[in-house]
C-alpha cells in the first residue's frame, strides 16, 4: 500500500519561510506533486518532482529524494493569502495514473 | 486560462437514488480523473480514464460507481445507488501527459450530500 506522511499543522509568520516535509513509503513510485488547497476549495497544483533535487517556482520550491522516501515544500516571503492547506501526493500504480494524498499540512500565517 | 469545469456544484439526493455527476475537462487533456474528499478527510483517488476506458481505480470504485465520456467534451460520474457514506466533495481532474506534462487540474468539484 501507500505512506504519506506530513505534519498536521504549522503556524508562521508573514514575510518569514516556512518548510513542510512529506515522507512516503509506495510501490512504483512516479513522481510526487505538491497541491494547495484552500478551504472549501478544489487543490491547485503547485509542483511536480520526478527526478532528486530543487525545482524552484517563484517563492515556492520543491526537493525530493527518492532514496530516502522524502520531500519538502518551501514558502518563502509568506503572505496572508499563503494560510492553506499544503497536499503532497505520490503518483504510482502500473500505468502511473494513480495519485495517493497525504493528509495535509494546514499553514497559518500570522501577521 | 483554461479549466475544468463540474456541474452541478451542489447535489442532494435520497439514499438508493442514482446520481450523475458532470465535468467538462481541459480541451487538450488527454487523462480524466475522479477524486472524492469527504469532510474533514484526505483526498481520495477514485478512477483514472484514458482513450476511452479505465486505466485504473482505487478499492473505493466498486460496481455502483461507473465513468463515461458520452462525447468529446463532458466526463461523467455516476453513482447508481447513493448511501449515506457517500456525501462529499468530488472532483474531477484532468491531464495532458504529453512530454512532462502531468499536473493534473482539479475543477471545482460537486457536492453531493445523501440524505
Amino acid at each position: 500500500g501507500q505512506n504519506i506522511d506530513q505534519p498536521t499543522e504549522m503556524t508562521a509568520t508573514e514575510g518569514a519561510i516556512v518548510q513542510i516535509n512529506c515522507t512516503y513509503q509506495t510501490s512504483g513510485f512516479n513522481g510526487l506533486f505538491w497541491y494547495q488547497q484552500h478551504a472549501g476549495e478544489a487543490p491547485t497544483f503547485l509542483s511536480y518532482n520526478v527526478l532528486d533535487g530543487l525545482e524552484e517556482k517563484g517563492r515556492f520550491s520543491s526537493f525530493l529524494s527518492r532514496s530516502k522516501g522524502y520531500s519538502y515544500l518551501l514558502l518563502k516571503e509568506l503572505q496572508m493569502k499563503d494560510s492553506a492547506s499544503y497536499l503532497c501526493a505520490v503518483r504510482w500504480g502500473a500505468a502511473g495514473n494513480k495519485l495517493t494524498f497525504g493528509g495535509g499540512t494546514r499553514v497559518l500565517v500570522k501577521p | 486560462e483554461p479549466e475544468v469545469t463540474q456541474t452541478p456544484s451542489h447535489q442532494v439526493t435520497q439514499m438508493g437514488q442514482e446520481v450523475i455527476l458532470r465535468c467538462v475537462p481541459i480541451s487538450n487533456h488527454l487523462y480524466f480523473y475522479w477524486y472524492r474528499q469527504i469532510l474533514g478527510q484526505k483526498v481520495e483517488f477514485l478512477v483514472s480514464f484514458y482513450n476511452n476506458e479505465i486505466s485504473e481505480k482505487s478499492e473505493i470504485f466498486d460496481d455502483q460507481f461507473s465513468v463515461e465520456r458520452p462525447d468529446g467534451s463532458n466526463f461523467t460520474l455516476k453513482i447508481r445507488s447513493t448511501k449515506l457514506e457517500d456525501s462529499a466533495m468530488y472532483f474531477c481532474a484532468s491531464s495532458a501527459l504529453v512530454t512532462g506534462g502531468y499536473e493534473q487540474y482539479f475543477g471545482p468539484g460537486t457536492r453531493l450530500t445523501v440524505t
